[in-house]
Order: C-alpha cells, then sequence, then structure tokens
C-alpha cells in the first residue's frame, strides 16, 4: 500500500534555528515525492520536489530510499517559514498524489 | 487572478439536499483533478480529467458524487443527498502535465452539511 506519514502535526522552533519537516512513505517503487505548503489564508502551493534537487526559499529534501524518507530541512528558520507543510508521494499513478497529514510549523520570534 | 477558481467558496446545506461545485482551472492546463480535505487530514484524490475525459475516480467515492467537465474547460462537482460525512474542504488543481508536475490548487469550497 502506498502510504505517507508526517509523525509531527505541529513544530515550534525558534527564528535562526534549524528546521526538520519528518515525512515516511511506504511505496515498493521508485516513488517520486513533493513537499507543499500553505501559508496562512493562501492556497496550496507545490515547494519543491525531489528530482529537482533544488532549494527552495532555503529549504532542501533529500529522498532516502533505504530510510524510505523524505525530510524537509532548513537551517535558518524564518518568521516567514510558518505554515502548513504536506508531503505528498506519486506512486503507481501519473494522477494522484498520496498525502501526509500536514505538519503545522511554527517560528517563534 | 489567472489561478484556479472555485465556487462557492463556503455552502452550508441540510443534510439530503444536493450541491454543485464549480472549478475553473487555469485555461492552457488541460488535467484537472479533485480533491477532498478533512480536519487535520491532507488531501484525498477523488477524480482527474484529461480534457473532457475522466480518467481516474477513486474508489473511495461513493456513486452519490459525480464529476463533468464537458468541454474540457471548467468542472463541476455535485455530491446527491448530502450526508453529514460529506463535510468537508473540496479542493480542485489544474496542471499542463502528469501530477508528477506542479500541481496548482484553488482555494477550495468548505461544505458544511446540517
Amino acid at each position: 500500500a502506498q502510504r505517507v506519514t508526517q509523525p509531527e502535526k505541529l513544530l515550534s522552533v525558534f527564528k535562526g534555528a534549524p528546521v526538520e519537516l519528518k515525512c515516511n512513505y511506504s511505496y515498493s517503487g521508485s516513488p517520486e515525492l513533493f513537499w507543499y505548503v500553505q501559508y496562512s489564508r493562501q492556497r496550496l502551493q507545490l515547494l519543491l520536489r525531489h528530482i529537482s534537487r533544488e532549494s527552495i526559499k532555503g529549504f532542501t529534501a533529500d529522498l532516502n530510499k533505504g530510510e524510505t524518507s523524505f525530510h524537509l530541512k532548513k537551517p535558518f528558520a524564518q518568521e516567514e517559514d510558518s505554515a502548513m507543510y504536506y508531503c505528498a508521494l506519486s506512486g503507481y499513478s501519473n494522477y494522484q498524489l498520496i498525502w501526509g497529514a500536514g505538519t503545522k510549523l511554527i517560528i517563534k520570534p | 487572478d489567472t489561478g484556479v477558481s472555485q465556487d462557492p467558496r463556503h455552502k452550508i446545506t441540510k443534510r439530503g439536499q444536493n450541491v454543485t461545485f464549480r472549478c475553473d482551472p487555469i485555461s492552457e492546463h488541460n488535467r484537472l483533478y479533485w480533491y477532498r480535505q478533512t480536519l487535520g487530514q491532507g488531501p484525498e484524490f477523488l477524480t482527474y480529467f484529461q480534457n473532457e475525459a475522466q480518467l481516474e475516480k477513486s474508489r473511495l467515492l461513493s456513486d452519490r458524487f459525480s464529476a463533468e467537465r464537458p468541454k474540457g474547460s471548467f468542472s463541476t462537482l455535485e455530491i446527491q443527498r448530502t450526508e453529514q460525512g460529506d463535510s468537508a474542504m473540496y479542493l480542485c488543481a489544474s496542471s499542463l502535465k502528469s501530477a508528477k508536475e506542479k500541481l496548482f490548487f484553488g482555494s477550495g469550497t468548505q461544505l458544511s452539511v446540517l
């Protein structure tokens, strides 16, 4: 079965501290993983894709097939990073994404 | 705003009534998706259109739910005989290529069934 698990519903860190949002997946093939973000009163939007191997807004995520993880990291959190973050998996289907329950990130001043 | 638009933003209805939601995707996007999201959960896939063809439908989707995209542009999602368990945010998204590419989401329609 395809599944995405985000173990933390809420993560609160101080500004300037490192951030790591955890994402674990279950999928027997070669997955494609995504992080989507929803800022307050805004739409859900793509943050980054693992195949792009890029850094967006200082965030990076590395696919670890051995640990079946795709954790999102940022070395120095900023207040504007406060948002809801969702990890998503594209597996067997080209058309649907399997989503985690999301982690609410709060950056304290 | 040239993004994905959804109407209405909020809908309150009584149990047993029918409701219909509309989604206007980004004009050049031929792929359109409907998702449902309940409190504390991530989006859950409902159905997918490529142009006017409905190519995939979740097995979780009750036969009370029907979606159309008659001319390959806007789409409607209808729920017949609504139940309290249908209360959720209904999200529409569109993309130029597959879901493995970037999805553009609308603001959603919040349905409350009393």
